[in-house]
Parts: C-alpha cells; sequence; structure tokens
C-alpha cells in the first residue's frame, strides 16, 4: 500500500508569516512530486512540483525534497489570507499518482 | 486553452439508485483520470485511462462502478446502485504529458459532488 502522509491541521499562521507544510511518503522508488491547492469547494489547482533532491523556489513558495528521509515539504513566505486553502502533497507511484489526506493552512489578518 | 470540462456539478440521488458523470478533457490530453475525493480527504484515483484504453482500474470497485471513454475523448463515469458511502466528489483531470517524464501533473476538472440519501 503506497502511503502519502501530511498533518491534516489547521495549520494557523499569521499574515506575513512563513507557513511550513509536510508531507512524507513511503516508497522510496517515487521520483516525482507535486504540491496541490484547494480552495473550500473548488478543485485542486497545481502550484508546483519536484523531483531532485533539494530546494525550489517560484515566487513566494519554496518546495524542498529529501528523498533519502523520505519527506517533501512546501514553504509559504509572507503568507497571505488569500493563502487559506488545504495543500495536498501528491507522490508518483509508476504511471499515477497518490494524494495525501492535505493540510488546511489558515492565515490570521 | 479551455480547462477539463465535467456535468453536472451537483447531483442528489436516493440509495439504490444509478447515476452517471461525465468528462471532457483538454483537447489534446491522452490521458484521464477520475477521482473519488471524500470529505476531509485527499483524492482517490479510480480509473486511468491512456486514449481509450484502460491503464488502471485497480481501485475501482467493479461491482458498482462503470467508466468508459469512447474515442479516446469524453469519458463518463456510472455508479449502479449507489450507497450512502459514495457520497462524495467525483473529479476529472487530464493531462497531456508523457507520465514517464518526471515533471508531468495534472488538470483537475471543477467536479461533480454526488449526496446520495
Amino acid at each position: 500500500q503506497k502511503e502519502v502522509e501530511q498533518n491534516s491541521g489547521p495549520l494557523s499562521v499569521p499574515e506575513g508569516a512563513i507557513a511550513s507544510l509536510n508531507c512524507t511518503y513511503s516508497d522510496r522508488g517515487s521520483q516525482s512530486f507535486f504540491w496541490y491547492r484547494q480552495y473550500s469547494g473548488k478543485s485542486p489547482e497545481l502550484i508546483m512540483f519536484i523531483y531532485s533532491n533539494g530546494d525550489k523556489e517560484d515566487g513566494r513558495f519554496t518546495a524542498q525534497l529529501n528523498k533519502a528521509s523520505q519527506y517533501v515539504s512546501l514553504l509559504i513566505r509572507d503568507s497571505q489570507p488569500s493563502d487559506s486553502a488545504t495543500y495536498l502533497c501528491a507522490v508518483n507511484y509508476g504511471q499515477n499518482f497518490v494524494f495525501g489526506p492535505g493540510t488546511r493552512l489558515s492565515v490570521l489578518p | 486553452e479551455a480547462g477539463v470540462a465535467q456535468s453536472p456539478r451537483y447531483k442528489i440521488i436516493e440509495k439504490r439508485q444509478s447515476v452517471a458523470f461525465w468528462c471532457n478533457p483538454i483537447s489534446g490530453h491522452a490521458t484521464l483520470y477520475w477521482y473519488q475525493q471524500i470529505l476531509g480527504q485527499g483524492p482517490k484515483l479510480l480509473i486511468q485511462f491512456q486514449n481509450n484504453g484502460v491503464v488502471d482500474d485497480s481501485q475501482l470497485p467493479k461491482d458498482r462502478f462503470s467508466a468508459e471513454r469512447l474515442k479516446g475523448v469524453d469519458s463518463t463515469l456510472k455508479i449502479q446502485p449507489a450507497k450512502l458511502e459514495d457520497s462524495a466528489v467525483y473529479l476529472c483531470a487530464s493531462s497531456s504529458r508523457d507520465s514517464s517524464k518526471p515533471n508531468y501533473g495534472y488538470t483537475f476538472g471543477s467536479g461533480t459532488r454526488l449526496t446520495v440519501v
């Protein structure tokens, strides 16, 4: 059973702070890792993907991957109330993805 | 480009009734997926099509769920008969990229929210 785990939250941070979202996965063979954002009642939308160890930055978002520890994270700098959503980690297994349960983030004004 | 289209947006049915959902992927996308997302959980893959062939349906409850993708474009997902635990959002997604490449991802449709009473 391929598993992807996330802390369900809610994670509350003040506006302007750094939000840190974490994800662990069970299969060492996984190669691609994705972060999706899902607003309440909406479908998931892709934020970032990463497949090499280290950091990948895109605007206020930074994805971090550590394959040895089977750990991937998403940092959101200068958090805004509009970042309040559920963040889903997705890990590829073969041709498919397995999604984690998501972490609910609340950015407080 | 136009997104992934799904219909209906909402559906309420009684248990043991049947229901069908429709999906039209982004033009040219060869790969189509149906996911089930129960409230508070991440999406769970039900079935994956590559053109009009099934690639993975290992998590599809085949005694009640069926799906088809005629001509490799539109797809329908059917539930017959529905159970209370089928209440969820059914998401369709498509991808044009070669799934053997490391950076491919999905584009999701807006989903169909099913309530079984």
